[in-house]
């Protein structure tokens, strides 16, 4: 079974500011990697996902993530948010004949002006 | 918008009752997931469908069913309410069985 941790429960970033959002997964099998966004009360919506391939994905937004396999881990950057970042952002992993997606708890980024 | 649907927006019941929640998959795609977000739990998977049969099952409680119908639509079956079962169930599509899973708007079930 696959397992995320997402490092930061609340993240608390300025306007203009760059944010990184720690993500580190446990699987005993190749991995692939997701990062949604949820605004307030709304569903989820994907920024970026690592299948296979470069390990630098980029996504919706400006974010990008980083796949480092040796560390385990899919971080999530942006280099300069903007108040509308303002949301919940979920890590997720899922794997080869293991199709459900396995979701950390959850880091709220809020950005300030 | 993602193109997944889910009927009803919300929904306020009692304890002990019984409630469906319904959810149209995005076009051309053959699978549904069904996801429960609540806040002591988080995000937790709890069934998949392919092309109408149960592919996957997560941490769902016997008192929970779904289906998927010919036309591919899903639908999420709660039985003998509890307070516990207040949450936002997600309804996730995807083409086939590997591909990236888009989520619709969700359903928020209170139950009093």
């Amino acid at each position: 079974a696959q397992s995320v941790t997402q490092l930061d429960s609340q993240v608390p970033v300025f306007e203009e500011a760059p944010v990184e959002l720690r993500c580190n997964y446990s699987s005993s099998v190749s991995v692939y990697l997701f990062w949604y966004v949820q605004y307030p009360n709304q569903g989820l919506q994907l920024l970026l996902k690592y299948l296979s391939g470069s390990t630098l994905v980029k996504g919706i937004n400006g974010f990008e993530a980083e796949f480092n396999k040796s560390q385990t881990s899919f971080h999530l950057r942006k280099p300069s948010v903007h108040i509308s970042d303002t949301a919940e952002y979920f890590c997720a992993v899922s794997a080869p004949n293991d199709y459900k997606l396995s979701f950390g708890a959850g880091t709220t980024v809020t950005v300030r002006a | 918008d993602s193109g997944v649907t889910q009927t009803p927006k919300h929904l306020i019941t009692a304890t002990g009752q019984r409630v469906t929640l319904r959810c149209s998959p995005r076009s051309g795609d053959l699978s549904v997931y069904w996801y429960q977000q609540s806040l002591d739990q988080g995000l937790q998977f709890l069934i998949q469908y392919y092309n109408g049969e149960e592919r996957a099952k997560g941490n769902i409680l016997e008192r929970f069913s779904a289906q998927q119908f010919p036309d591919l639509h899903s639908e999420l079956n709660l039985s003998s309410l509890e307070l516990g079962d207040s949450a936002l169930y997600f309804c996730a599509s995807s083409v086939g069985i590997e591909e990236t899973q888009y989520f619709g708007p969700g359903t928020r079930l209170l139950v009093l």
